[in-house]
């Protein structure tokens, strides 16, 4: 079984330049997870989704950052203007939620390390 | 609001000594989950714990959750050098909102 796929792996930028992360779930896992994790830090939920559909994005930083599922697979987050602190990497997840207890099992991408400068 | 504690957050440990993790977290859950994390990596699942009383051992780390008391624990055995690592806790609330929060990490260094 393929696992979550995430690209790029590394990106620096310049503050206020515009970055987009890519992540294509596991196939048949119908809820996305976006992640962030500053240095040191715990992973912070940034957006959810259950298919296409947006479940909780209240962590999302909404005026900067920006985050689509077209047609319930693979998945966008851009960050527009970027800012120095939003240096991170950046984990994608997925979980099928079926009714097997095996279906909880989350599974997360390499990640996209950013930086910004 | 869903909140997940865990401590300590550092532990320097000789090799050869027994320690535990604690993951106390805020509401009920359906799920518990360990993850380890090594320095640039992203998170591999060690654990996920179902049900009151689970318990799960896997070489020298077992898990165990208490739902009544929102407490789990990550208990290392004898440690030796390679389990040197992150390890964070998470909780999801199935059926609810289906989040996975995270807890902030422990910072597992061992000395040999």
């Amino acid at each position: 079984e393929a696992g979550v796929a995430q690209s790029p792996r590394y990106k620096i930028i310049e503050k206020r330049q515009s970055v987009a992360f890519w992540c294509n779930p596991i196939s048949g896992h119908a809820t996305l997870y976006w992640y962030q994790q500053i240095l040191g830090q715990g992973p912070k939920l940034l957006i959810q989704f259950q298919n296409n559909g947006v479940v909780d994005d209240s962590q999302l930083p909404k005026d900067r950052f920006s985050a689509e599922r077209l047609k319930g697979v693979d998945s966008t987050l851009k960050i527009q203007p970027a800012k120095l602190e939003d240096s991170a990497v950046y984990l994608c997840a997925s979980i099928k939620l079926g009714t097997l207890t095996s279906d909880t099992e989350a599974f997360f991408g390499q990640g996209t390390r950013l930086t910004v400068v | 609001e869903l909140k997940v504690e865990q401590n300590p957050l550092f532990l320097s440990m000789q090799e050869g000594k027994n320690y535990t993790i604690y993951c106390n977290y805020s509401t009920t859950s359906d799920r518990l989950y360990w993850y380890r994390q090594d320095p640039g990596k992203s998170l591999e699942s060690l654990f996920v714990l179902l049900s009151n009383g689970a318990v799960k051992q896997e070489g020298r780390l077992m898990a165990s959750l208490d739902t009544k008391a929102r407490l789990s624990t990550l208990h290392i055995t004898a440690a030796v050098h390679d389990l040197s690592a992150t390890y964070f806790c998470a909780v999801l609330r199935r059926n609810r909102d289906d989040k996975i929060i995270f807890g902030k990490g422990t910072r597992l260094h061992i000395l040999p």
